[in-house]
């Protein structure tokens, strides 16, 4: 089935460093979302990439798409303690409502001061 | 997250127990969703509400009976569940929209099935 998977599945990195994590799909997709979600809490939408782009900035994530590879990775520069949490991707699937999601397993970053 | 309300936020219940998740959106979206998050697994799809119609998902077991009754509002009525029900239960919504949509999440109902 179509699905994201993170890579790597933790990370722990110190403050000031920066931070990447990848994900790879399955099939073809409209559009990529990363999300990021603290312990125990629901996830928040952090950025979306449409299958037309190839990178895209929001502060300090970066976002890069490549469709040839069905790969995708996310950049957090200058990363902060405040950045631990767990890192999800997520593709659309058409279903026949035509609006679901599909996350992968996620990443764990750790930051430490 | 205050978009999207979930109550309770935690909930233990006996496998015997009948009990409900409620879910609330003031975003004026027009799907809404429930996911069961278990540790070490995916985000899993429960079930979809899109235009207030359900799309089934016939591998979520039938102790699990969604209801949404508005474009607002969603629950998940839950009956003689099991312990690996034991999960974070998340709600979410989004505005359905061609080229694609971010969806917005409750801060999940944590339940535990003893």
């Amino acid at each position: 089935s179509q699905q994201g998977e993170e890579d790597p599945q933790a990370l722990s990195i110190q403050e000031g460093e920066n931070a990447t994590m990848n994900c790879s799909y399955k099939t073809s997709i409209n559009n990529l979302q990363w999300y990021r979600q603290n312990s125990g809490r629901g996830l928040v939408h952090l950025i979306l990439i449409r299958s037309n782009e190839r990178e895209k900035h929001s502060g300090r994530l970066r976002v890069t798409l490549d469709t040839s590879k069905k790969s995708s990775s996310l950049l957090i520069t200058a990363s902060r303690a405040a950045d631990t949490a767990s890192y999800f991707c997520a593709t659309d699937a058409w279903n026949q409502a035509g609006t679901a999601l599909i996350f992968g397993k996620g990443t764990t970053l750790s930051v430490s001061s | 997250e205050t978009g999207v309300t979930q109550t309770p936020r935690h909930l233990v219940m006996g496998m015997t127990n009948k009990k409900s998740l409620k879910c609330e959106q003031h975003l004026g979206h027009n799907a809404m969703y429930w996911y069961k998050q278990s540790a070490k697994k995916p985000l899993e799809l429960m079930f979809v509400y899109s235009l207030e119609e359900r799309v089934e998902n016939n591998s979520v077991p039938s102790r699990f009976s969604p209801e949404c009754p508005n474009s607002s509002h969603l629950f998940l009525h839950l009956h003689t569940l099991q312990p690996e029900d034991s999960a974070l239960y998340l709600c979410a919504s989004s505005q359905v929209a061609s080229g694609g949509y971010e969806q917005y999440f409750g801060p999940g109902t944590r339940l535990t099935v003893t």
